[in-house]
């Protein structure tokens, strides 16, 4: 069935450095990517999507890019701040499937 | 704000007891689903709707129910509850079944069992 691996956190930045979540997935056919975010307190919404080989999915200073052939849609900022402070989804949806599939989520915790 | 409304926000209850969770997906939205996230467990798809009709099934437990009503609102029903249901249970909708149409969350329903 399919799966998506995240790296496990949490991750500790200090504000300005550079981000990078690692996520993998294995699906049938060519899936649909997500990264959704889930503050504290709060619901989870979606940060940015891709949906065919080589797309680039951004939003709010963050990116990831649709790898097919290392199977691969990292998450990356450059400069993150403590306002990026959350847990990170990674997530996907088969061409046959009806539903998002997610990894486990990352913490990422930026500290002034 | 996503425009997928869940209510009640919290709730707290005890052991056998019975509780609805309700949600209005985002207007125009067809397709309802539901999630539990749990700190064990993670996020685990328990049922989706489309237009009233069931269309896929998850990890959704015997105990567990739902439906989609007319108006396509729908409601998550919990019973005999047991310690280990107290989870986060997420509502979300999209204007049809992926994987065409993103998937848009509410807010969550926060249940406590004790």
């Amino acid at each position: 069935g399919d799966s998506v691996t995240q790296m496990e956190g949490p991750v500790t930045l200090s504000e300005e450095a550079f981000l990078t979540i690692n996520c993998t997935y294995t699906a049938t056919g060519y899936p649909s990517l997500f990264w959704y975010v889930q503050y504290p307190g709060e619901g989870l919404q979606l940060l940015l999507k891709a949906t065919k080989a080589d797309d680039k999915g951004s939003n709010k200073g963050f990116e990831a890019t649709y790898r097919k052939e290392t199977t691969s849609f990292h998450l990356e900022k450059g400069s993150v701040q403590v306002s990026d402070s959350a847990v990170y989804f990674c997530a996907l949806i088969n061409n046959a499937g009806n539903m998002l599939t997610f990894g486990g989520g990352t913490r990422l915790m930026v500290k002034p | 704000d996503s425009g997928v409304t869940q209510t009640p926000k919290h709730l707290i209850t005890a052991t056998g007891q019975r509780v609805t969770l309700r949600c209005s997906p985002r207007s125009g939205d067809l397709s309802v689903y539901w999630y539990q996230q749990s700190l064990d467990q993670g996020l685990q798809f328990l049922i989706q709707y489309y237009n009233g009709e069931e269309r896929a099934k998850g990890n959704i437990l015997e105990r567990f129910s739902a439906q989609q009503f007319p108006d396509l609102h729908s409601e998550l029903n919990l019973s005999s509850l047991e310690l280990g249901d107290s989870a986060l249970y997420f509502c979300a909708s999209s204007a049809s079944p992926p994987p065409g149409n993103t998937i848009y969350f509410g807010e969550g329903s926060w249940l406590t069992v004790v």
